[in-house]
């Protein structure tokens, strides 16, 4: 099993460009989430779907949107990114919001 | 504002010593759960512990949870220098509309060979 699969790795926009996170799990879980990690802080939520057709708010949600595609994916998108959108994104998944989350290796973005 | 808050930020020990991280919350939980990040990595689940749960054994890993003090705390034992990583802390609260983990800030954890 990949587990939950982000990409890309690594992205460097100029202020204004837009892109799109992309994540899939394989685990067949219901819940997906995004967060943000700035340097030596916690993770902080930006969006988050509880189920297929669901989205929800964060604690960070200005500037982002989300689409939860079908169960296994689920896409971050900046439409016009600024320089305090400079982060390290982590997206993770979950059976139920009760339970462990699995999380992605990140990406790493970079807003000049 | 963070929900959980890890206590020290940073701890420096040596191998074969005991780690001791604290985690404290502001408000009622469903559950703990304590996840490691080494560097440049995602974050791995370590351990949960349910509000109704006082403490919880996995491996070398000790969790205690005292909801009447908001605070939870995390052992390592005989610790290794591959536990060198950083340690969050996550709470699953009750409020509505706060259903997603919340993390706090983390310690950083570095075990000197």
């Amino acid at each position: 099993n990949a587990g939950v699969t982000q990409t890309p790795k690594f992205q460097v926009l100029k202020t204004g460009q837009s892109m799109t996170l992309q994540c899939a799990q394989d685990m067949n879980h219901n819940s997906m989430y995004w967060y943000r990690q700035d340097p030596g802080m916690g993770l902080r939520l930006i969006y988050y779907s509880a189920s297929e057709g669901t989205t929800d708010k964060g604690e960070v949600p200005n500037g982002y949107n989300v689409s939860r595609l079908n169960k296994r994916e689920f896409s971050l998108r900046l439409e016009s990114a600024a320089p305090s959108q400079t982060s390290v994104y982590f997206c993770a998944s979950g059976a139920g919001f009760n339970e462990k989350l699995f999380f992605g290796s990140g990406t790493q973005l970079s807003v000049l | 504002s963070q929900q959980g808050e890890e206590d020290p930020q940073a701890l420096s020990i040596q191998e074969g010593e005991n780690a001791t991280m604290n985690c404290s919350y502001k408000t009622s939980i469903n559950n703990l759960q304590w996840y490691r990040q080494n560097s440049g990595r995602g974050l791995v689940h370590l351990i949960l512990i349910r509000s109704n749960e006082r403490e919880k054994h996995s491996g070398r890993l000790r969790v205690t949870l005292d909801t009447s003090k908001k605070s939870s705390s995390l052992l390592i034992t005989a610790s290794r220098a591959a536990d060198t990583a950083s340690y969050f802390c996550a709470t699953r609260r009750v409020d509505t509309g706060r259903r997603a983990l919340t993390f706090g800030s983390g310690t950083r954890l570095q075990v000197q060979p």
